[in-house]
């Protein structure tokens, strides 16, 4: 049973290209996540959607970041243009939305960004 | 302001041994707690959580201990096995909202043989 996948595992870009990462939700899951991991910041919640619909976004840092869930099974999170403090590893997590709440989050293996 | 802190950031332990990780929170809103692990190169995995109607939840090796009263919660690990070698992160959540969890910053566990 495949887990929450994202794409690509390492991404190194220069500063000022734009970066999108990707990420296919657990089959079934209505709830989706952004995570960026930093070793001043820890792990800290950019952005989440249920039913693909974005709930909180007031994790994101600026305006060069934006998300989208066009369907049940696919996500991306893009930063236009990057800069070198961008650099971190971004973890996509899904889970099942109830009324009361979310069951467990399932994380993928990240995408570890470099921005030089 | 870090609403959920792990003080301690990493913690070295003999196998076999108990380990004990702490976390402390400042929001009294929270009513769900979490510990999440983490081996390098993968996402953390759910670990247990409580619930702030009770004090203590088990499974098999790991126990989370909750006091509210003093806004802190720990777990322990016993006993101590060489696969337990991890980044463990604290998280808290208001249940109403579960979705959002905020997460403390890891304690990084080492069990030595």
């Amino acid at each position: 049973d495949a887990g929450v996948i994202q794409s690509p595992r390492h991404e190194v870009t220069e500063m000022g290209q734009e970066v999108t990462l990707r990420c296919k939700p657990i089959s079934g899951h209505n709830s989706l996540f952004w995570y960026r991991q930093t070793m001043m910041r820890g792990l800290e919640l950019l952005i989440y959607f249920n039913n693909n619909v974005p709930i909180d976004d007031s994790g994101m840092p600026e305006d060069r970041f934006s998300a989208k869930m066009p369907n049940a099974s696919f996500s991306t999170l893009k930063i236009q243009p990057s800069e070198p403090r961008d650099s971190a590893v971004y973890f996509c997590a899904s889970s099942y939305y109830r009324d009361r709440g979310s069951d467990t989050q399932y994380f993928g293996p990240g995408t570890r960004l470099t921005v030089l | 302001d870090q609403q959920v802190k792990q003080n301690s950031p990493s913690l070295s332990v003999q196998e076999g041994r108990i380990s004990i990780l702490n976390c402390d929170y400042t929001n009294s809103m929270f009513d769900y707690f979490l510990w999440y692990k983490k081996y390098p190169a993968e996402g953390p995995t759910f670990l247990i959580s409580i619930s702030s109607i009770k004090d203590k939840n088990e499974d098999g090796r790991f126990t989370v201990f909750l006091n509210k009263s003093a806004k802190h919660l720990s777990l322990h690990i016993v006993p101590s096995q060489p696969g337990d070698s991890a980044v463990y992160f604290c998280a808290a959540s208001l249940y109403s909202s579960a979705s959002k969890i905020i997460f403390g910053s890891g304690t990084r566990l080492s069990i030595r043989p």
